[in-house]
């Protein structure tokens, strides 16, 4: 079945540093993913739509400068935490459709997540 | 505003209980799917239901979608310790395949054996 996968699964960075996180549809084209950030014990907030090609889009609220998102290629979507400060520890997940059964019902297939820990 | 509201928000309950989970809003969904979340790893896809009123069984799970598309349930019979995680709720808003999915709060369920 669909695939995908999400490196690293931890990270923990000083302060004040970048964090790139990787997400990578492994059996299956992704013109389109998205990215999801969770709290300890809450549920899961949509930070960006990330479009193959083109600009993401960022929810309200979301500091698009300090959450770069690149979607380079049809597998591969990149979310960067830039300056990153304790706040940011979070748990970051990314998640996309299969276009083979691409519609507003077909499921998102998740990542396994990246657990950011800012120090 | 949370546009799904999941409740309860955490359940303890013994092995062999049965339990309801619901998931409430005031927007019309196209589809609500529901997932199940252990600690550290994404969530998984357990249903989605998409016509009013449709009711789908998994094993002991039942899913319910309301008549209006509104709101949905998860019913779980006999509930097992293997039972226990984190249950979301997410819905679509808009038909189209580039529509994300907003998530309920989610219920910690926790089985006791």
């Amino acid at each position: 079945g669909a695939v995908v996968s999400q490196h690293p699964s931890w990270v923990i960075c000083k302060s004040g540093t970048s964090v790139k996180i990787e997400c990578r549809s492994l059996d299956f084209q992704a013109t389109t993913m998205f990215w999801y950030r969770q709290f300890p014990k809450q549920s899961l907030m949509l930070m960006a739509t990330s479009n193959e090609g083109s600009k993401a889009t960022y929810e309200q609220g979301v500091e698009k400068d300090k959450f770069l998102i690149n979607h380079a290629s049809l597998t591969l979507s990149t979310l960067t935490v830039t300056s990153a400060h304790p706040e940011d520890s979070s748990f970051y997940i990314c998640s996309a459709r299969d276009p083979r059964y691409s519609s507003y019902n077909s499921p998102l297939h998740f990542g396994n997540g990246t657990r950011l820990t800012v120090t | 505003t949370q546009l799904l509201e999941q409740s309860p928000q955490f359940l303890s309950i013994q092995e062999g209980e049965n339990l309801t989970v619901y998931c409430n809003s005031s927007s019309v969904f196209s589809s609500l799917q529901w997932y199940r979340q252990e600690p550290g790893e994404g969530p998984v896809l357990l249903v989605t239901v998409v016509t009013g009123g449709e009711v789908k069984k998994l094993k002991r799970l039942t899913f319910q979608f309301g008549d209006a598309r509104k709101d949905s349930s998860l019913h779980i019979t006999a509930a097992q310790p293997g039972d226990t995680g984190l249950y979301l709720c997410a819905g679509a808003l808009r038909l189209a395949g580039n529509t994300p999915l907003v998530f309920g709060k989610g219920t910690r369920l926790s089985v006791i054996a």
